[in-house]
């Protein structure tokens, strides 16, 4: 277990339609980061926040967008859903903005139908 | 961030040493080398990462050579357990206030059979 804690684990929705993705990071931990893992792209960077500020973005869409909120937390909300959108979606977490040690959570499994 | 190569796939024998290679070759000298594994489809794992010295911890060993152009991740005594998809990655900074995405290539899957 790394501590880090995203929910739901498996979703079902339709296209076209909205989600949010949540992830609890390990406690003391300030940075968090989402990652989307396809099979055909393999683990792609989307974005990081530090302390409640967007830190770092990489591959993703403008459908996308995150947030972390006071108490670190962060959710990954996913718009105008796409059935090439079906991926496993990763949070991990690290004391810093540093990526000694990242922990990564369990995933969410999107699937659109 | 410097870019890697992995082979695609190893073997190994349960109980035997696992040498998993990684070539760097344009790797700059404030570039760290860090490996993670992902054992299907869960959540990555940080095993262990270094600068030039070779690091061990309880999980594996990383030797860097000389030039710093390639590494070598020593899973002593493989299990079973230690199927994954192993992924060598260059980064510069190891911590502190560097931002910014990991970038995971397509990583070496490894297997350990019986």
């Amino acid at each position: 277990d790394s501590g880090v804690t995203q929910t739901p684990k498996h979703l079902i929705t339709a296209t076209g339609q909205r989600v949010t993705l949540r992830c609890s990071p390990r406690s003391g931990d300030l940075s968090v980061y989402w990652y989307q893992q396809s099979l055909d792209q393999g683990l792609q960077f989307l974005i990081q926040y530090y302390n409640g500020e967007e830190r770092a973005k990489g591959n993703i869409l403008e459908r996308f967008s995150a947030q972390q909120f006071p108490d670190l937390h962060s959710e990954l909300n996913l718009s105008s859903l796409e059935l090439g959108d079906s991926a496993l979606y990763f949070c991990a977490s690290s004391v810093e903005g540093g990526w000694t040690e990242a922990f990564f959570g369990q995933g969410t499994r999107l699937t659109v139908v | 961030d410097a870019k890697t190569t992995q082979p695609p796939s190893m073997d190994c024998a349960e109980g035997r040493a696992a040498n998993l290679p990684c070539n760097h070759s344009t790797i700059s000298g404030n570039e760290y080398v860090y490996w993670y594994r992902q054992i299907h489809s869960q959540g990555p794992q940080y095993i262990i990462h270094g600068l030039k010295n070779n690091e061990t911890n309880e999980m594996a060993s990383l030797i860097i050579t000389e030039d710093r152009k390639s590494s070598t991740l020593i899973l002593p005594h493989a299990t079973l357990r230690d199927t994954a998809v192993y992924y060598c990655i260059v980064r510069v900074n190891a911590g502190g206030t560097s931002y910014g995405k990991l970038t995971f290539g397509q990583g070496t899957i490894l297997t350990v059979h019986p």
